[in-house]
């Protein structure tokens, strides 16, 4: 089967370094997005990792591990606009055809 | 971002309603697709469009129909919808049907009563 895992919800202060994780488990794996999305709003693209390392993007960065099915997204300097939902979506591959496959999202909440 | 728009924004239908969604894409994508987000569950895949050309349906319902007229425009039909169909319908597009990023829309937040 195909699953992917990440908490419900986080709560983080302004200024500070908070971690989201997400695990998955599927056959064929291309690579893995993260996206945020604020209340009412579209998601948006945040990063993309295939191969396994860090990869940084600003205040931003995401890391995987192909080999433990595992990924984070990690945000520093927290500012009270990065309050939102952060999805961690996987694309698998089968037969030439490319699938996402989407986390439930965790819900960030920064407090002052 | 306008990239990606969609029409309504919100939309209240009774179960006996035909109603239609559309989603248009100035990205010059080729690939475009429709998702259901509901309430504390992830993201599900609708159809997937690639160059005008529907290559996945996951399963959906007959009561929801999409139409995709050319590579900018997607539209969502429908009809005899349920109460659990209630949800915020999202429309994306990427450059190709190849697991690119894809970009949003703002979406349709539909309440079936």
């Amino acid at each position: 089967g195909q699953n992917i895992d990440q908490p419900t919800e986080m709560t983080a202060t302004e200024g500070a370094i908070v971690q989201i994780n997400c695990t998955y488990q599927t056959s064929g794996f291309n690579g893995l997005f993260w996206y945020q999305q604020h209340a009412g709003e579209a998601p948006t693209f945040l990063s993309y990792n295939v191969l396994d390392g860090l990869e940084e993007k600003g205040r931003f960065s995401s890391f995987l591990s192909r080999s433990k099915g595992y990924s984070y997204l990690l945000l520093k300097e927290l500012q009270m606009k990065d309050s939102a939902s952060y999805l961690c979506a996987v694309t698998k591959e089968t037969s030439g055809t490319y699938k996402y496959i989407f986390g439930t999202g965790t819900r960030l909440k920064v407090l002052a | 971002e306008t990239g990606v728009t969609q029409t309504p924004r919100h939309l209240v239908m009774g179960m006996t309603n035909k109603k239609s969604l559309k989603c248009e894409q100035h990205l010059g994508h080729n690939a475009m697709y429709w998702y259901k987000q509901s309430a504390k569950k992830p993201l599900e895949l609708m159809f997937v469009y690639s160059l005008e050309e529907r290559v996945e349906n996951n399963s959906v319902p007959s009561r929801f129909s999409p139409e995709c007229p050319n590579s900018s425009h997607l539209f969502l039909h429908l009809h005899t919808l349920q109460p659990e169909d209630s949800a915020l319908y999202l429309c994306a597009s990427s450059q190709d049907e190849g697991g690119e990023t894809q970009y949003f829309g703002p979406g349709t937040r539909l309440l079936v009563l």
